[in-house]
């Protein structure tokens, strides 16, 4: 158990609905990452927060956002779905931006399927 | 700018033959590098990692990894494969600057001949 919780573990949703997807992080990790796996693209950053500010950002479409709450806990927000949104999401945890303790630990993803 | 070059897709061996899966990597700034596995529809569990201490890096299960400044590359092997070795690997880089993020490899998929 890595000490990263998502939820929920899988969705299934209809083409143009809008989901949540959340992710707690470690006890005491201040950096979250989302990532998204799918069988054609690999897998793909998506974006970084830090302590509850936007880090980084990798290849996340506009019709999804992100934030990072007080508490720490991170919501990922995917909207207009499309079939090709279909890939497991993965949210990961660090408990530093550089330095010595940037190595992340993953949540078990959450399964996303669009019909 | 950091990247991470994982040289092989796919890498094949018989059981209890040495595993080798190649990692080379660009940074900019001193950079802290890992190997994480990923087991069929399961997450990315963290194997070892390099912070700038001892250059042979040993981890879970049998496996190890050698960073060598001089070749920018940092290559995973285990001595002798086992069946549950079968996985995809991942080769990741974080520069330890201030506003390093995780790169990602494209990742090597293991298959283990009986």
């Amino acid at each position: 158990d890595s000490g990263v919780t998502q939820t929920p573990k899988h969705l299934i949703t209809a083409t143009g609905q809008r989901v949540t997807l959340r992710c707690s992080p470690r006890s005491g990790d201040l950096s979250v990452y989302w990532y998204q796996q799918s069988l054609d693209q690999g897998l793909q950053f998506l974006i970084q927060y830090y302590n509850g500010e936007e880090r980084a950002k990798g290849n996340i479409l506009e019709r999804f956002s992100a934030q990072q709450f007080p508490d720490l806990h991170s919501e990922l927000n995917l909207s207009s779905l499309e079939l090709g949104d279909s890939a497991l999401y993965f949210c990961a945890s660090s408990l530093a931006v550089g330095g010595q303790n940037t190595e992340a630990f993953f949540g078990q993803g959450t399964r996303l399927t669009v019909v | 700018a950091q990247s991470v070059t994982q040289l092989d897709s796919h890498v094949s061996v018989s059981e209890g033959t040495p595993v080798l899966l190649r990692c080379n990597y660009s940074s900019s700034y001193s950079p802290s590098l890992f190997w994480y596995v990923q087991h069929p529809n399961k997450g990315l569990q963290l194997l070892l990692k390099y912070t700038s201490a001892a250059t042979l890096v040993k981890g879970i299960n049998g496996f190890e990894a050698e960073f060598k400044k001089s070749e920018t590359s940092f290559h995973l092997t285990k001595p002798s494969a086992h069946m549950s070795d079968a996985a995809e690997y991942f080769c990741v880089v974080s520069e330890r600057s201030s506003a390093s993020k995780i790169i990602f490899g494209s990742g090597t998929r293991l298959s283990i001949r009986p």
